[in-house]
């Protein structure tokens, strides 16, 4: 099946520190790629919807200079959380889609914890 | 707004039994419905769809069932396996966009 890698798996890192995570669809070119955040026992929270060569369209509510979203090529997207501080530590899931409807694709997440 | 519910936060089932996973929701708008499996420390993993025009799939193990009137949707699963054991989302699509459940834990005892 179609595979997605994600990288890193987990950051520890202290208060103030901007966070890069990357999200790679490995074989197959994915047109739009989605950003997730979840929190214990909630479900998947759409931070992000990014299509290649334009801007990402954020949903209400999170903050785009804080969480800066580049997907420059139709393989690549990549997350950054700038200064992050200890209420940004969450577990963040991308996924990449061909092209819609068709199923999305997901990461193994990143597990972000802020000191 | 939820508009995709998992009304059952959790489900056991026997190993070998029937597991049915439920969920509903508000948006006719939705074309696509999908289940995903997801394990702790990882991302979901898909599982099966449907289009709106169906109201059946099957994909081995898994059916999933449409009820466009009912606005509701489930995920058979038979016979259950230990393996099952996971954390499944039912997701629905529109606009570019998908719209995600809380999740039901199933758990099979062997």
């Amino acid at each position: 099946g179609a595979v997605v890698s994600q990288h890193p798996s987990r950051v520890i890192c202290k208060s103030g520190t901007s966070v890069k995570i990357e999200c790679r669809s490995l074989d197959f070119q994915a047109t739009t790629m989605f950003w997730y955040r979840q929190f214990p026992k909630q479900s998947l929270m759409l931070m992000a919807t990014s299509n290649e060569g334009s801007k990402a369209t954020y949903e209400q509510g999170v903050e785009k200079d804080k969480f800066l979203i580049n997907h420059a090529s139709l393989t690549l997207s990549t997350l950054t959380v700038t200064s992050a501080h200890p209420e940004d530590s969450s577990f963040y899931i991308c996924s990449a889609m061909a092209g819609g409807p068709q199923p999305q694709h997901f990461g193994d997440g990143t597990r972000l914890s802020i000191l | 707004d939820q508009q995709v519910k998992q009304n059952s936060p959790s489900l056991s089932v026997q190993e070998g039994r029937i597991s049915i996973l439920n969920c509903d929701y508000t948006n006719s708008m939705f074309d696509y419905f999908l289940w995903y499996k997801k394990y702790p420390a990882e991302g979901p993993t898909f599982l099966i769809s449907i289009s709106s025009i169906k109201d059946k799939n099957e994909d081995g193990r898994f059916t999933v069932f449409l009820n466009k009137s009912a606005k509701h949707l489930s995920l058979h699963i038979v016979p259950s396996q230990p393996g099952d054991s996971a954390v499944y989302f039912c997701a629905a699509y529109t606009g570019n966009q998908f719209y995600f459940g809380t999740g039901t834990s199933l758990t099979v005892i062997p």
